[in-house]
């Protein structure tokens, strides 16, 4: 089974600044996909953004990056120019790229993201 | 709709009475998907529907916990004789369709609100 670790329960930036989130997995397969998942309180799970380990480019979104280590099993995401808004829990999650898991998320147990302005 | 709806938004219950949750999915969206949010944790797999094909129970924590779809509409999750661990709040997700082996589009997962479910 896949496991996704958080190692950071709680980190803060001060607006404007650079942070970046840490998110490592085990797995032994070879394909699959990573995401990263935003929760503001409104609890609504957002989409922030997404890599296919088949890929050696690393996704960008705007403001958020990933630096995805396929040997190291890692994916940390880059947040940079932080605003207040960006203030949340995150979540760092695996999904198998086929087989009888490749519809299920696996979440690690996230880090809460404060904002300092 | 325009999103993920879930109702309802809160349920207070006392222990061993039973709960049933609702999910709306997006318009459209054949695949549907519950998972528990327990406090502090990450989300934790609960049951998958694909249109008409049986769906995946195997994240179901125990014989309380039973959900329903007709179709490719409404989903309801039915928890009975609740405890107090299962105190959670209880997202549903949908996604247009399934395809293996693909991060499309269409096989992202969009996320509700989710129901904040309390046993006392």
């Amino acid at each position: 089974a896949q496991t996704v670790t958080q190692s950071q329960p709680e980190m803060s930036v001060q607006e404007a600044e650079t942070v970046t989130l840490s998110c490592t997995y085990d797995t032994s397969e070879s394909d699959y996909y990573l995401f990263w998942y935003k929760q503001p309180p409104s609890r609504q799970m957002i989409l922030v953004i997404r890599q296919e380990a088949y890929k050696q480019q690393n996704a960008t979104e705007n403001r958020f990056s990933v630096n995805f280590q396929k040997a190291a099993k890692s994916f940390s995401l880059k947040i940079s120019d932080s605003q207040l808004g960006d203030a949340a829990m995150y979540f760092c999650a695996y999904r198998s790229a086929d087989g009888a898991g490749s519809y299920q998320l696996t979440f690690g147990k996230g880090t809460k993201l404060s904002v300092i302005p | 709709g325009a999103g993920v709806s879930q109702s309802p938004s809160n349920k207070v219950t006392e222990k061993g009475k039973d709960v049933e949750l609702r999910c709306d999915p997006i318009s459209g969206h054949t695949a549907l998907y519950w998972y528990r949010q327990r406090l502090g944790q990450g989300l934790e797999f609960l049951i998958y529907f694909q249109g008409n094909s049986a769906p995946d129970k195997s994240g179901l924590p125990s014989d309380r916990f039973s959900a329903e779809r007709t179709g490719e509409s409404v989903s309801t999750l039915t928890i009975q004789r609740t405890q107090q661990e299962d105190s959670a709040v209880y997202l549903c997700a949908s996604s247009l369709v399934r395809i293996s082996g693909t991060s499309s589009a269409k096989n992202i997962q969009y996320f509700g609100a989710g129901t904040r479910l309390s046993v006392l």
